[in-house]
């Protein structure tokens, strides 16, 4: 079955600076990934997701990139801000291969400081 | 729309007891998929209904789980007996598409 590891597994930056979150992935039949934001206590939330035809994608201060052939995609916050605090998922599913279940990561609890 | 819903938002209960979770999907919605999570093992798949048929229930840790979704609104995740190991918080996502939209969450303790 699907793997995704993540690193780091945690990340503490000041206010301003950027953050990058990365993931790898083991089953190349993965098309879609998906990262969420977990504040304590609460659901995870979709932020932002790519699929296997794109190989980058923009949201304001969120990117994410993918790179197929080495199978790992990565999460660039910018401007981070204290409100980015949270714990970070990446996920792996493959619709075309029926695996709808996401596979996610350990997660990445990031601190911003102020 | 209200969104994923999930019942009981916390739940207390001996060792021993029957525990029952339960899920409505956000409508219009064909995928259900039941998650734990907890800080040794992380967000784990448990099972995933499509269409009201489960599709996948090899995360089901033991006979002791078992997830019924009798319609396209409601959907159980039962434990009986309850461990104290089965401590952690019970995610129900639902999709049409892929993105998936998670409830709140059931906070299981088991003393």
């Amino acid at each position: 079955g699907e793997n995704v590891e993540q690193h780091p597994s945690t990340l503490s930056v000041q206010e301003g600076d950027s953050a990058v979150i990365k993931c790898t992935y083991s089953d190349s039949a993965s098309n879609y990934f998906p990262w969420y934001k977990q504040e304590l206590g609460k659901r995870p939330q979709l932020i932002i997701d790519i699929r296997s035809n794109v190989g980058e994608k923009k949201d304001q201060r969120i990117a994410v990139t993918l790179n197929k052939t080495a199978k790992h995609f990565s999460l660039h916050i910018t401007e981070t801000q204290p409100e980015d605090s949270a714990v970070y998922f990446c996920a792996a599913s493959g619709r075309d291969t029926g695996r709808r279940a996401l596979t996610f990561g350990s997660g990445t609890r990031l601190q911003v400081q102020p | 729309d209200a969104g994923v819903i999930q019942s009981p938002r916390h739940e207390v209960t001996e060792m021993g007891q029957e525990v029952t979770l339960r899920c409505k999907p956000i409508s219009g919605h064909d995928y259900l998929f039941w998650y734990r999570q907890t800080m040794m093992r992380g967000l784990e798949l448990l099972i995933y209904f499509n269409n009201n048929v489960p599709i996948d229930d090899s995360g089901m840790p033991e006979d002791r789980f078992s997830a019924k979704m009798p319609n396209a609104s409601f959907s159980t995740l039962k434990i009986q007996p309850s461990e104290p190991r089965d401590s952690a918080v019970y995610f129900c996502a639902s999709t049409h598409g892929e993105t998936q939209y998670f409830g709140p969450g059931t906070r299981l303790t088991v003393l």
